[in-house]
């Protein structure tokens, strides 16, 4: 069974500009979170959806983040502009549906300079 | 407001040792929980998911118990091994199927 994809896996930028992220869930999967892992500590929920609404936004910087979830499938999260406090681990989880055991993909390295 | 601790932070024991990791939260009212662990620069792997109406969950040398009324689920790792080193996380899901997690027990097992 294929897992969660993300893409890229790495991704360094400048303060100020934007970038993007990519979240396959797993084939069938109506729940799709994205979690915020800052060094040393544990994930924070940004946004989690089901199917293609959205059940729990109350922890995105809404005024810098973005996230959208077209057709109910793939995923993209969205950052403009960039701070420094935005380097951190995103990490994309999918579930069968909001209670059932969460897989996350690998993860994204952001690191803002 | 949902929090969930891991104590402790850092844990060092040699090989062979069993061991167990704590998690506590705040409010009982909780649906379901899941322990996961994480190597390096890489996500985070499902060990063990609770229902809220088990007590335990076994997985080879990993049990998992949970109690609710006292807001406390333990990781139980038997005969630990240099390949268990990593950390491990507990998170707690809420009624909308949240996962609010703990910020983690770094574990290095010494051969």
């Amino acid at each position: 069974e294929a897992g969660v994809a993300q893409s890229p896996r790495y991704k360094i930028i400048e303060k100020r500009q934007s970038v993007a992220f990519w979240c396959n869930p797993i084939s069938g999967h109506a729940t799709l979170y994205w979690y915020q892992q800052i060094l040393g500590q544990g994930p924070k929920l940004l946004i989690q959806f089901q199917n293609n609404g959205v059940v729990d936004d109350s922890q995105l910087p809404k005024d810098r983040f973005s996230a959208e979830r077209l057709k109910g499938v793939d995923s993209t999260l969205k950052i403009q502009p960039a701070k420094l406090e935005d380097s951190a681990v995103y990490l994309c989880a999918s579930s069968l549906e909001g209670l059932a055991k969460a897989f996350f993909g690998q993860g994204t390295r952001l690191t803002v300079v | 407001k949902q929090e969930v601790t891991q104590i402790p932070a850092a844990l060092s024991v040699p090989e062979g040792e069993n061991l167990v990791l704590n998690c506590s939260f705040t409010d009982s009212a909780i649906y379901n929980l899941q322990w996961f662990r994480q190597d390096p620069g890489k996500g985070l792997t499902s060990l063990l998911l609770i229902q809220s109406s088990q007590r335990e969950q076994t997985s080879g040398r990993l049990n998992a118990s949970l109690d609710k009324s006292s807001g406390r689920s333990t990781l139980y790792i038997a005969a630990s091994q240099p390949g268990d080193s990593a950390t491990y996380l507990c998170a707690v899901y809420n009624q909308g199927g949240k996962l609010i997690f703990g910020q983690g027990t770094e574990l290095s097992v010494k051969p």
